[in-house]
């Protein structure tokens, strides 16, 4: 079975920065994707972790710990459109995505 | 330009009729998804296609669907049977074959069901 876990909402002020956290439970594991998804928008890719480590990718990065199944996305200098909701999804090995509830992200002035 | 397409945005039936949603993409993915998104839930996969006439039930199929005749084609159908088809509906493709299973999504459907 598949189970992924993030927490529902958190509310950052623009220019900081936040910490997204996923844990995952699944039965096969191929990486970990996150997604950025906007009110009644589809969700857009934003990054895709299958090592342990950090991955860099302009204001956005995301770290993966396979041991401990858990990932964490980091967004830093906080723009008001990054409010949105962030979508963790487990990769099953079978091209099958487990996804999270997603968390959502209030931006305020 | 590549991309997947969804048509149309909202789309309302009244109880007890099929209808039938769209998928389309031109970016010569070889596996197309289904998956229906609710309120304050994650995305839970309906059927999904990993080539041209196969497919397979995800997560939640009973009620729905799918036919993958053309490769750039994976249309959905939510019949009578499905007891709350009122959601969102996203479509999305990969390309698994070059390594990497990244999904890229449609626009999405909006279903409202009277």
């Amino acid at each position: 079975g598949q189970n992924i876990d993030q927490p529902t909402e958190m509310t950052a002020t623009e220019g900081a920065i936040v910490q997204i956290n996923c844990t995952y439970q699944t039965s096969g594991f191929n990486g970990l994707f996150w997604y950025q998804q906007h009110a009644g928008e589809a969700p857009t890719f934003l990054s895709y972790n299958v090592l342990d480590g950090l991955e860099e990718k302009g204001r956005f990065s995301s770290f993966l710990s396979r041991s401990k199944g858990y990932s964490y996305l980091l967004l830093k200098e906080l723009q008001m459109k990054d409010s949105a909701s962030y979508l963790c999804a487990a990769s099953d090995g079978n091209n099958r995505l487990a996804f999270g509830k997603g968390n959502q992200v209030v931006v305020i002035p | 330009d590549g991309g997947i397409t969804q048509s149309p945005k909202y789309l309302f039936r009244k109880e007890g009729q099929n209808v039938t949603l769209s998928c389309e993409q031109n970016l010569n993915h070889d596996a197309m998804y289904w998956y229906r998104q609710d309120p304050g839930q994650g995305l839970r996969l309906i059927y999904y296609s990993q080539i041209v006439n196969d497919f397979q039930k995800g997560d939640i199929a009973e009620g729905y669907s799918v036919s993958r005749e053309k490769k750039e084609s994976f249309p959905l159908t939510v019949t009578s049977a499905q007891k709350n088809p009122t959601a969102f509906y996203l479509c999305a493709s990969s390309s698994p074959g070059q390594g990497t299973d990244t999904q890229y999504f449609g626009p999405g459907t909006r279903l409202t069901v009277l």
